[in-house]
């Protein structure tokens, strides 16, 4: 069975700080994706990141930066000079790749992320 | 591009009633997924609909059902309704298909529905 554990259940700090959010998954599967939402308190969840695991490059884009890591079956997100805006749930995600039955994203518990000025 | 639009936002309903949730998703977006969240669940997957079919289905019981129409809508229905049934319900469409990766699942903002 797939797992997702983000072990962060709340992360605050100060505006302009760096901060990391972990994310560890398990699973059988050799084929599967990764993924990143954001919830900010409207309740939507924003997609921010897919990643397949073929693809172990690390990532950045502005401010974000992702950094996947097959041998220790982490996909943590960092961000740089944190804003008040980024204040929110994380969620990291696993999806198995399952053909013709279809997809469904295992989520972990999310981290709360609170960015003071 | 309109996004994932779901209706009603916000319902009230007593236990033992049924409820129906509907979904709209992207245009050309044939896969449609719903999810529940709730502070002690978290996010839990319900199923999944491609070409109206349920392709996938959770650990929910029998109480909780959906379908999916030709212009990819799709509506997921709870009879008898529990209070554990209050919760926040997600819905997701993808540009999967048969045998094609999935991209990012674009979620819309959900029906928060409390039982009473």
């Amino acid at each position: 069975a797939q797992k997702v554990t983000q072990a962060q259940t709340e992360i605050s700090v100060v505006e302009k700080e760096d901060v990391t959010l972990d994310c560890v998954y398990e699973t059988r599967d050799t084929t599967y994706y990764l993924f990143w939402y954001k919830q900010p308190p409207s309740g939507e969840l924003v997609f921010l990141i897919r990643r397949n695991s073929f693809d172990e490059q690390n990532e950045i884009s502005g401010r974000y930066s992702w950094n996947f890591q097959k041998s220790t079956s982490s996909f943590n997100f960092t961000i740089t000079a944190s804003q008040v805006v980024d204040s929110a749930v994380y969620f990291c995600a696993l999806s198995e790749a399952a053909g013709d039955s279809g997809y469904a994203l295992n989520f972990g518990k999310g981290t709360s992320l609170l960015v003071t000025p | 591009k309109a996004g994932v639009t779901q209706t009603p936002r916000y319902l009230i309903k007593t236990r033992g009633q049924q409820v129906t949730l509907s979904c709209s998703p992207i245009s050309g977006h044939r896969s449609v997924s719903w999810y529940q969240q709730t502070p002690g669940q978290g996010l839990q997957f319900l199923f999944e609909y491609f070409s109206e079919t349920q392709r996938n289905k959770g650990n929910f019981p029998g109480r909780f059902s959906g379908r999916q129409f030709s212009n990819s809508r799709s509506e997921m229905n709870v009879s008898t309704l529990e209070l554990g049934d209050s919760a926040l319900y997600l819905c997701a469409s993808s540009g999967t298909g048969q045998g094609v990766k999935p991209y990012g699942y674009t979620f819309g903002s959900g029906t928060r529905l409390t039982v009473v």
